[in-house]
């Protein structure tokens, strides 16, 4: 069974920083790209980026490119994004989902993780 | 960017009707197109893929259809179960985006 499992979330400050991660398993994690998408409360869902099998291409919502970075440790079966410089704005529920193939669309999400930008 | 113009923002139904949601693309996406049920509080799920192709497990009470830019996804006989947000994606082009959702709720 596909799983996967996001942690990390909290309360941050505007400017801070914070990392979150994604565990998966019941698959071939280094199969698949991986992608992160965003739901800011009581509103639609937002891609934010997403990584190649290996790692060495990554893509990125205009929005956070340069504050985010998104990564994986196919060792460890680990999706991470870290996000710097953070602004009100980026308060959202961060969902990790898989691509069954290059940038395609989603067929696995996590459960999501709360983020919460606030002073 | 590729903006995905989905309506009605909400729909009204009674158990045994049939619903149609509609997404238009600002450009042809070339039936890359996805269509996904959002429950309160949960992850969303995928229902259809490519259009038209139903995700294993998807109830054949949904559909989809379209070309070019205009789309379509369907629920006949609508059930207690169906009810939902629902959210088309286009996956033609990055920066990938979504429609702004659908809530449906049972009269």
């Amino acid at each position: 069974e596909v799983q996967l499992v996001e942690s990390g979330g909290g309360l941050v400050q505007p400017g801070r920083s914070l990392k979150l991660s994604c565990a998966a398993s019941g698959f071939t994690f280094s199969n698949y790209g991986m992608a992160w998408v965003c739901q800011a409360p009581t509103k639609g869902l937002e891609w934010v980026a997403s990584i190649s099998t290996g790692g060495g291409n990554t893509y990125y919502r205009d929005s956070v490119k340069g504050r985010f970075t998104i990564s994986r440790d196919n060792a460890k079966n680990t999706l991470y994004l870290q996000m710097d410089s953070l602004r009100s704005e980026d308060t959202a529920t961060y969902y990790c989902a898989r691509h069954p193939a290059r940038n395609d669309y989603f067929d696995y999400w996590g459960q999501g993780v709360m983020v919460t930008v606030s002073s | 960017d590729i903006q995905m113009t989905q309506s009605p923002p909400s729909l009204s139904a009674s158990l045994g009707d049939k619903v149609t949601i509609t997404c238009q693309a600002s450009q042809n996406i070339n039936k890359y197109i996805a269509w996904y049920q959002q429950k309160p509080g949960k992850a969303p799920r995928l229902l259809i893929r490519y259009t038209s192709t139903l995700e294993s497990g998807t109830p054949s009470r949904f559909s989809g259809s379209g070309s070019g830019r205009d789309y379509s996804f369907s629920i006949s006989n609508v059930e207690s179960e169906d009810i939902a947000s629902y959210y088309c994606l286009q996956y033609d082009n990055l920066p990938l985006t979504f429609g702004s959702g659908t809530k449906l709720e049972i009269k």
